[in-house]
């Protein structure tokens, strides 16, 4: 079936490791989104990226670090510069190179606690 | 700034109607989105809005005032599972999303 997966799930890192969230999608989808969710907040966005090879800085791009080499893929790395790292993200993508006009799908979501 | 309101938390009855209202203040306005969120899960689509006037889908609807900077979501008929977040989020001119912080719908027997 068609659609986003995100790994891990779950993820425990200690302060001053940077760790690798996993996007992948096989929908032939053009753009692809990182956001971050807190408690009582609106989705906020980290980085996206409307072709391989080339991305953007979101609201909230500092301490994140992204790459676009495949269609397919758009993995985000969670640096020990980002000085509040817990939260819930979430990893997106839509058809089309035109951000922001269409449906989103999203992936299940990677939970990062930092210990 | 730009700024989406929305109810953090709504309690119906299972059966019932419920209206989830949205109000915005954005720079400029591209459309609007509904998106349903189970506790733990990723948001899924639900509606989207461009024009004035009400869209049915189903046991859901969405409304759309552009001049008064407003939309509201529907749910009829409501069932245990619809209990979730339900998030608003408006496209501007600049065709960046921003995002309410979600209204909490609890659906009691």
């Amino acid at each position: 079936d068609g659609g986003i997966t995100q790994s891990p799930k779950y993820l425990f890192r200690k302060e001053g490791q940077n760790v690798t969230l996993s996007c992948e999608q096989n929908l032939n989808h053009d753009a692809m989104y990182w956001y971050r969710q807190d408690p009582g907040q609106g989705l906020r966005l980290i980085y996206y990226s409307q072709i391989v090879n080339d991305f953007q800085k979101g609201d909230i791009a500092e301490g994140y670090s992204v790459s676009r080499e495949k269609k397919e893929s758009f993995p985000l790395t969670v640096t020990s510069a980002q000085k509040n790292p817990t939260a819930f993200y979430l990893c997106a993508s839509s058809p089309g190179t035109e951000i922001n006009t269409g449906e989103l799908f999203f992936g299940e979501g990677s939970r990062l606690t930092v210990l | 700034g730009q700024n989406i309101d929305q109810p953090t938390e709504m309690t119906a009855t299972e059966g019932a109607i419920v209206q989830i209202n949205c109000t915005y203040q954005t720079s400029g306005f591209n459309g609007l989105f509904w998106y349903q969120q189970h506790a733990g899960e990723a948001p899924t689509f639900l509606s989207y809005n461009v024009l004035d006037g009400l869209e049915e889908k189903g046991r859901f609807s969405s409304f759309l005032s552009r001049s008064k900077g407003y939309s509201y979501l529907l749910l009829k008929e409501l069932q245990m599972k619809d209990s979730a977040s339900y998030l608003c989020a408006v496209t501007d001119s600049n065709y960046q999303l921003i995002w309410g912080a979600g209204t909490k719908l609890i659906i009691k027997p």
